[in-house]
């Protein structure tokens, strides 16, 4: 069975600096990966996702994440981050027809 | 506005008590499932229904049932709930890899 692991449950980090949250995925096999926001008290909202093609995938909201193969990783990148920014952000990967989900990494972003 | 609506969206049960969540989508979509969210732990799946007629079990189906009424709709039931069961309930929907579709989610608590 698939897994996901974000590797860090909080990142604080200041506004308009560069920000990181990793994740990595159990499967070698070939897989789509998705990445989710969650503002709070609200639902996912899907932020990018890779299906096949291009290893790096731009979402919205100035988001990019880049799939690597090799080390099974799915890591989600900003170059420069908003106040605005501040939610729960999942790594989810397709396992059959459905989806596994990491645990979640909490972006506050400080002014 | 088109999406999955979940209803209710705050419930408070008291143990041994049973409820229904609903869960309708008017996209079409094929497939929908219900998630529920505790924190640390990311989304769980409870129960999926990858097409009309047909339901299949989760990560975390013990408590649960569902029915799939019909394409539109997606029931969660709790015959007899349980403290364990406080959570955050999420139903989503997709029709294929291009990313599901979440409601707003309903939180339960159990006392």
């Amino acid at each position: 069975a698939q897994s996901v692991t974000q590797l860090d449950s909080q990142v604080p980090v200041f506004e308009e600096a560069p920000v990181e949250l990793r994740c990595n995925y159990s499967s070698s096999v070939s897989v789509y990966l998705f990445w989710y926001v969650q503002y709070p008290n609200q639902g996912l909202q899907l932020l990018l996702k890779y299906l096949s093609g291009s290893t790096l995938v731009k979402g919205i909201n100035g988001f990019e994440a880049e799939f690597n193969k090799s080390q099974t990783s799915f890591h989600l990148r900003k170059p420069s981050v908003h106040i605005s920014d501040t939610a729960e952000y999942f790594c989810a990967v397709s396992e059959g027809n459905k989806l596994v989900f990491g645990a979640g990494t909490i972006l506050r972003v400080k002014s | 506005n088109a999406g999955v609506t979940q209803t209710p969206k705050f419930q408070v049960l008291k143990t041994g008590q049973s409820m229904t969540l609903q869960c309708a989508q008017d996209m079409n979509h094929n497939s929908m499932y219900w998630y529920r969210q505790d924190p640390g732990m990311g989304l769980r799946l409870i129960y999926y229904s990858a097409s009309e007629g047909t339901t299949d079990k989760g990560e975390v189906p013990n408590g649960y049932n569902v029915s799939r009424l019909n394409k539109r709709e997606f029931s969660l039931r709790l015959e007899s709930a349980a403290p364990s069961q406080t959570s955050v309930y999420f139903c989503a929907s997709t029709n294929g890899w291009y990313g599901y579709t979440f409601g707003s989610g309903t939180r339960l608590t159990v006392v």
